[in-house]
């Protein structure tokens, strides 16, 4: 059975541009949520979505973004990078939204 | 952002020996999770626990919920060097399919040179 499965796993941007990450969620499961983890700390909440709705939303500023299609893969955006951006972007997946959260390898994503 | 505090920060393990973590939070929590993270990879599931005062083992990875909902602690009893790697600890407030994991710092276990 597949995992959770993130795109890319690496990434090099420069200031002031936009990405996009995506995630696709073990099959079955509803919920998605992202977590950034920058060197040296834990993962910090940013978004979480079931069902296709914004179920919860992390201390972070508006240039971060995120949406959950009809097949419950989900996407983050980030708009005008900054160096502190810099970090390993988590993906995970639950059934239902609060329980068994699998996460996946992340994407690696540095500014420059 | 918040995180919680975890001790130790860092330790050296011989291959034989037990080893304890633990974790503080200001907050209450109806769950806390323990995750290790491997070098490129996303953190693993240990062991999850849902009530307070719960004791739960995951063969040699015990783990307990605090009395209190503040705290939990981890034990590993006779390390062996596929042990070393990141653990956290992570508490959650779940209801409604709604749930976010709020994270301590992490203990890096490395082996004793």
């Amino acid at each position: 059975d597949a995992g959770v499965t993130q795109s890319p796993t690496h990434l090099i941007k420069t200031r002031g541009q936009h990405v996009t990450l995506r995630c696709s969620p073990i099959s079955g499961h509803k919920s998605v949520s992202w977590y950034q983890q920058v060197l040296g700390q834990g993962p910090q909440f940013i978004f979480q979505y079931y069902e296709k709705e914004e179920r919860g939303r992390g201390n972070f500023p508006d240039r971060f973004s995120a949406r959950q299609f009809p097949n419950y893969s989900s996407e983050l955006n980030v708009n005008a990078l900054l160096l502190g951006d810099s970090a390993l972007y988590l993906c995970a997946s639950s059934p239902r939204g609060g329980d068994g959260y699998t996460f996946g390898s992340g994407t690696r994503l540095t500014v420059v | 952002g918040q995180q919680l505090n975890q001790s130790p920060q860092s330790m050296f393990i011989q291959e034989g020996e037990d080893v304890s973590m633990n974790c503080t939070s200001s907050s209450i929590f109806n769950t806390w999770l323990w995750y290790k993270q491997d070098p490129g990879e996303g953190p693993v599931l240990l062991i999850a626990l849902y009530k307070a005062g719960e004791l739960t083992s995951n063969g040699r990875l015990t783990a307990q919920f605090g009395i209190t909902r503040k705290d939990s602690f981890l034990n590993i009893s006779a390390s062996i060097p596929s042990d070393v790697g990141i653990y956290f600890c992570a508490g959650m407030n779940y209801g409604g399919s709604q749930g976010n994991l709020i994270f301590g710092k992490g203990t890096k276990l490395s082996v004793k040179p």
